[in-house]
C-alpha cells in the first residue's frame, strides 16, 4: 500500500522528442505528488509537483498528468534536451512529512 | 544562500568499523530528513527530525543505525559495526516548516564498506 511503482527503469530519447515517465500508487490517502531530478553526484532537486485537485500541471517543458481514478501520474518532458539527461524520481506524500519515492528512471537524451 | 551540505562526500571503511555522517541543513529549516539511496533503488526514508526531536525513526534498518540533531541544526547519522550491505549514498534533506513543503537535498555521502 505504501509503494510507488515507477516505469520505465531507463529511457533513451532523441533530442527534441518527448520523454514520458509513469508512476502508480495504491494509497488513496496520498495527496501530494512531486517529481525530483537528480544529476550524477548531486542530491535530488524538486522539478515540479501536483496535488490531486487538478489533472495537469505545466511548467515550461515539464508537465505532470494526474489520473486520480487510475491512481497514476506521469511526467512528460517536451522537446527533450541532452541537458535533461538525469535520473527522475516520482514521490507521493499524504499530509505528513514522509515521501514514498519511486525507484527512479534514468533518462538519456541523445544529441 | 547556502544549501544543504553533507560531509564527508565519500567514505570508505572496513567492515565492522563505525562511521559518522554529518548534515548541515539550510539555516532556519526546522525539519531534517535522512534517506538512503542504494544502487538502482529509490530513496529509502530513514529518520526525520523536527527541531532536535526525532518523532519518526521507523526507517532505521537496524539498531546499528542512530542519529541525533543538536541546536536544531547539524545532524549526525552514525552507523556502528558497518556491514557491506550498508554501502549506499546517504542523503540528507531539510525543509521549513515540516509538512509537504519542498525538501531540499544535500549532495549525499557515498559510503563504501569493504
Amino acid at each position: 500500500q505504501q509503494q510507488v511503482k515507477q516505469s520505465p527503469q531507463s529511457l533513451i530519447v532523441q533530442k527534441g522528442g518527448i520523454s514520458i515517465i509513469n508512476c502508480a500508487y495504491e494509497n488513496t490517502a496520498f495527496d501530494y505528488f512531486p517529481w525530483y531530478q537528480q544529476f550524477p553526484g548531486k542530491g535530488p532537486a524538486l522539478l515540479i509537483a501536483i496535488r490531486p485537485d487538478v489533472s495537469e500541471k505545466k511548467e515550461g517543458r515539464f508537465t505532470i498528468s494526474f489520473n486520480k481514478s487510475a491512481k497514476q501520474f506521469s511526467l512528460h518532458i517536451m522537446d527533450s534536451q541532452p541537458g535533461d539527461s538525469a535520473t527522475y524520481f516520482c514521490a507521493a506524500g499524504s499530509g505528513t512529512y514522509k515521501y514514498i519515492f519511486g525507484t527512479g528512471t534514468r533518462l538519456k537524451v541523445l544529441a | 544562500g547556502a544549501g544543504v551540505s553533507q560531509s564527508p562526500s565519500n567514505k570508505v571503511t572496513e567492515k565492522g568499523k563505525d562511521v559518522e555522517l554529518r548534515c548541515d541543513p539550510i539555516s532556519g529549516h526546522t525539519a531534517l530528513y535522512w534517506y538512503r539511496q542504494s544502487l538502482g533503488q529509490g530513496l529509502e526514508f530513514l529518520i526525520y527530525f523536527q527541531g532536535n526531536s526525532a518523532p519518526d525513526k521507523s526507517g532505521l534498518p537496524s539498531d546499528r543505525f542512530s542519529a541525533e540533531r543538536t541546536g536544531g541544526s547539524v545532524s549526525t547519522l552514525t552507523i556502528q559495526r558497518t556491514q557491506q550491505e550498508d554501502s549506499a549514498v546517504y542523503l540528507c534533506a531539510s525543509s521549513f516548516p515540516v509538512g509537504l513543503e519542498t525538501q531540499y537535498f544535500g549532495p549525499g555521502t557515498r559510503l563504501l564498506v569493504l
